[in-house]
């Protein structure tokens, strides 16, 4: 059975560029989060997702981010226009229902040089 | 804003000691209090609390919550090298999503053999 999988697992990007990172959740779960660590800081929250919905963007830049979670295939969060302020960890976490009790991939480190 | 607030932020002992994490908070609406393990990858789950005064358990850890005083600790007796790591607490402050956690800064924990 499958944890939580990202990737890519490293991300290098030049200033402007765009940035993709991919989450597939456990197999059954539906509701997919997404969380940004950056350095010497704490996990913090940017967006809850269930298929195909946003229910909870309170946590996302309003501007160059986006996320989705498409009927088919894996949770989406890009970056358009990075700024060397966006290296952090990305990690994206999976539950099968509404809980706090969440399974966390092992992350994304983007790199904006 | 909800504030998480670990303490130590790290702590060196050796295999065999006892030691005791601590968790405070302060949030609008708490819901639940979450434990977190982080060991240079994915966060895994420990443990969930939302009920004051009554201890969770697994093996050789527990955690209790304490909602007068707004903190909770977690415990781990006779430590072994596996159990270095980074231990993450959260809090659930309502809202539509049980999934949207505000994250201590974690507390490092190194056992020495």
């Amino acid at each position: 059975n499958a944890g939580v999988m990202q990737n890519p697992r490293h991300l290098v990007r030049r200033r402007g560029q765009e940035a993709r990172l991919r989450c597939s959740p456990m197999k059954g779960h539906s509701h997919v989060y997404w969380y940004r660590q950056l350095p010497e800081e704490g996990l913090k929250f940017m967006v809850y997702l269930q298929k195909e919905n946003i229910i909870d963007e309170s946590g996302m830049p309003k501007e160059r981010f986006s996320a989705e979670f498409p009927k088919e295939g894996p949770s989406i969060l890009r970056i358009q226009q990075v700024v060397r302020g966006d290296s952090a960890a990305y990690f994206c976490a999976s539950s099968q229902q509404n809980t706090g009790e969440l399974f966390f991939g092992e992350g994304s480190r983007l790199t904006v040089l | 804003e909800d504030k998480v607030v670990q303490s130590p932020l790290s702590l060196v002992v050796h295999e065999g000691d006892t030691v005791t994490l601590n968790c405070s908070y302060e949030v609008t609406n708490f819901r639940s209090l979450l434990w977190y393990k982080q060991e240079k990858k994915a966060p895994t789950f420990l443990f969930m609390l939302t009920s004051s005064g009554i201890e969770k358990k697994s093996g050789r850890l527990s955690s209790i919550l304490d909602k007068k005083e707004l903190s909770s600790i977690l415990n781990i007796t006779a430590t072994q090298t596996g159990d270095s790591a980074i231990y993450l607490c959260a809090v659930n402050a309502g809202g539509t999503s049980y999934g949207k956690l505000t994250f201590g800064q974690g507390t490092i924990l190194t056992v020495h053999p």
